[in-house]
């Protein structure tokens, strides 16, 4: 596809449920980010893959959330037993160099998580 | 902790009228200031990245303008539309890592 894909788009949950949100990034982008955006709030960094190694996770809010790309490609991001407050937009971004902090990110649509 | 503020938080306005918003950042280990746009159900989308202090950018009637020294950028829209309704976000990168910092965003609405 041309642009960043999520899915699903709108997840409702069950307090205590686990959830998993798929990100498709640009084909040949080696930079992923995960951003959860709160109601109100501007997004903020989760974390962070150059390829397959999760080089930053110093965003995730606890040990309930837990992201990975196996194969340098497609990320899942999981947070188990879900709490109200991880109702929030969680949205993917993929870029395609490796170590410039000013390249474009290019943004998924977002996931929007409501608990329960 | 890095701290990014947007003003005004939302701001409506009158078809061609021209506005204004503003993003302060850290003015130390500056590298990137970025600005995006983000209709309702779309994706955030890139409008300008600048680095140099001074830098101004321009896209049809939207332009921004950078100084890294006092910490600020302002993005302009000239003549707005009820097309550029959506949330206008800046986003700042600081030293050599591509971690970027979001505002609040701006919540424009344009009546026709």
């Amino acid at each position: 596809g041309a642009g960043v894909s999520q899915s699903p788009r709108y997840k409702v949950a069950k307090r205590g449920q686990d959830v998993a949100l798929r990100c498709d990034p640009i084909s040949g982008h080696v930079s992923l980010f995960w951003y959860q955006q709160a109601l109100g709030q501007g997004p903020e960094f989760l974390t962070y893959f150059q390829n397959e190694a999760q080089l930053d996770k110093s965003g995730l809010p606890s040990d309930r959330f837990f992201a990975e790309r196996p194969e340098g490609s497609v990320s899942t991001l999981k947070i188990q037993r879900t709490q109200q407050e991880d109702s929030a937009v969680y949205l993917c971004a993929s870029s395609i160099r490796r170590d410039r902090s000013y390249n474009e990110q290019f943004f998924g649509p977002g996931t929007r998580l409501t608990v329960l | 902790i890095l701290n990014v503020e947007q003003s005004p938080q939302s701001l409506h306005v009158q078809e061609g009228d021209s506005t204004n918003f503003t993003c302060s950042f850290p003015s130390s280990n500056f590298y990137a200031l970025h600005w995006y746009r983000w209709e309702t159900a779309k994706s955030p989308e890139a409008l300008f990245v600048m680095t140099l202090n001074g830098d101004e950018k321009k896209k049809g009637r939207i332009s921004a303008t950078l100084n890294t020294k006092e910490g600020y950028s302002y993005l302009y829209i000239k003549g707005s539309q009820p097309e550029d309704s959506a949330t206008y976000l800046c986003a700042f990168s600081s030293g050599g890592y591509q971690k970027v910092t979001f505002g609040t965003g701006t919540k424009l609405q344009v009546i026709p």
